[in-house]
């Protein structure tokens, strides 16, 4: 069975600065998807960025982008020049690429609470 | 940009008491979901659904819950008799293509 391991229960960062998320994760499989997701206050989960375990290139949304070191399972989520908008919840989540067309079973970290100082 | 809406909010219930949890997915979406998160845990996969049927269940899914989609639009989730480690947020979920849309989801206490 595949895990996913948030070590920073809390961080934080100052505004305009750059923060960096850990995950790590553990799976048999070879191909897989990895995501960031974001739970504000208003407790929605909303998908902040994606990453297909083929591609070698780390994918980059805006100010978001990640560290994929698939030989180490790690994921990281880089945000840079952080805004007081961004202070949430973030969960790391893998799904298998052999799961059936329509399942999307994701297993998530515990999250980690990411705290923004003006 | 086009939400799914999950209501109530928050529901208390007494222990032994059927729950009912109301989602209305993103209007052209196809595959739908339910996850929880107890307090303090992870969140959990529960079931997806597809063309009218579960087409997966986790361990957590026992016959006690069950799943509906009882006209175009709606989604739910009963609980059949609550009990108090169902204690949770609930989050419905649907889905296009390879992205995953969440609701606010629904906070449940059993008393």
């Amino acid at each position: 069975a595949q895990t996913v391991t948030q070590s920073q229960p809390e961080m934080s960062v100052q505004e305009a600065e750059t923060v960096t998320l850990s995950c790590t994760y553990d799976t048999s499989e070879s191909d897989y998807y990895l995501f960031w997701y974001k739970q504000p206050p208003s407790r929605q989960m909303i998908l902040v960025i994606r990453q297909e375990a083929y591609k070698q290139q780390n994918a980059t949304e805006n100010r978001f982008s990640v560290n994929f070191q698939k030989a180490a399972k790690s994921f990281s989520l880089k945000i840079s020049d952080s805004q007081l908008g961004d202070a949430a919840m973030y969960f790391c989540a893998y799904r298998s690429s052999y799961s059936g067309a329509g399942s999307y079973q994701l297993t998530f970290g515990k999250g980690t609470k990411l705290s923004v100082i003006p | 940009e086009p939400e799914v809406t999950q209501t109530p909010s928050h529901q208390v219930t007494q222990m032994g008491q059927e729950v009912i949890l109301r989602c209305v997915p993103i209007s052209n979406h196809l595959y739908f979901y339910w996850y929880r998160q107890i307090l303090g845990q992870k969140v959990e996969f529960l079931v997806s659904f597809y063309n009218n049927e579960i087409s997966e269940k986790s361990e957590i899914f026992d016959d006690q819950f069950s799943v509906e989609r009882p006209d175009g639009s709606n989604f739910t989730l009963k609980i059949r008799s609550t009990k108090l480690e169902d204690s949770a947020m609930y989050f419905c979920a649907s889905r296009q293509l390879q992205k995953l849309f969440f609701g606010s989801g629904t906070q449940l206490s059993v008393l």
